[in-house]
């Protein structure tokens, strides 16, 4: 079945430490996304990705980094720099002008 | 900057009521408006809307955008404890090739039996 498989389900960071969520698509899409979304808040996008090897910056990038080195793969790493990591984390995909498709998320919490 | 107010915040309700949701938006390169449904994780896709003034229907529900005023509002009827979910609009917008979605807070519905 086409999707998007986000892993782990659930993670754990030390202080100090980087940790990287993994996003897979195998639907074809070019464009691919990263949300956070905090309790009672809606989704604030981190980073997208609308080709191969580029991406860009969205509202709350700091802290976080991305790669995009394969059409199918846009891992997100949360730095020691992100002071405040604990949230659920969303991944999306899409193709031009047509909805974001969703993985079903990964909750970060601080050890 | 981008704004997307939704509401009501939160909506307890019995089943078979009917409930209006709102969502006003500010952006700037509209192309479209969205709804999603979340319930523990994913949101799945409801509508996208382009038009103003042009109904979109799925079963029990349905929305409606007006362009001119900045604003759309899903409707859902005789409603189901299935229906409990936090339901996300968001105005995908740009002048690129890829626009991007900015979220409202969501609106939080309560359907008891």
């Amino acid at each position: 079945d086409g999707g998007i498989t986000q892993s782990p389900k659930y993670l754990f960071r030390k202080e100090g430490q980087n940790v990287t969520l993994s996003c897979e698509q195998n639907l074809n899409h070019d464009a691919m996304y990263w949300y956070r979304q905090d309790p009672g808040q809606g989704l604030r996008l981190i980073y997208y990705s609308q080709i191969v090897n580029d991406f860009q910056k969205g509202d709350i990038a700091e802290g976080y980094s991305v790669s995009r080195e394969k059409k199918e793969s846009f891992p997100l790493t949360v730095t020691s720099a992100q002071k405040n990591p604990t949230a659920f984390y969303l991944c999306a995909s899409s193709i031009r002008n047509q909805p974001q498709h969703f993985g079903d998320g990964t909750r970060l919490s601080i050890l | 900057e981008d704004k997307v107010v939704q509401s009501p915040l939160s909506l307890v309700v019995h089943e078979g009521d009917t409930v209006t949701l709102n969502c006003s938006y500010e952006v700037t390169n509209f192309r479209s408006l969205l709804w999603y449904k979340q319930e523990k994780k994913a949101p799945t896709f409801l509508f996208m809307l382009t038009s103003s003034g042009i109904e979109k229907k799925s079963g029990r529900l349905s929305s409606i955008l007006d362009k001119k005023e900045l604003f759309s509002i899903l409707n859902i009827t005789a409603t189901q404890t299935g229906d409990s979910a936090v339901y996300l609009c968001a105005p995908y917008a740009g002048g690129t090739s890829y626009g991007k979605l900015t979220f409202g807070q969501g609106t939080i519905l309560t359907v008891h039996p």
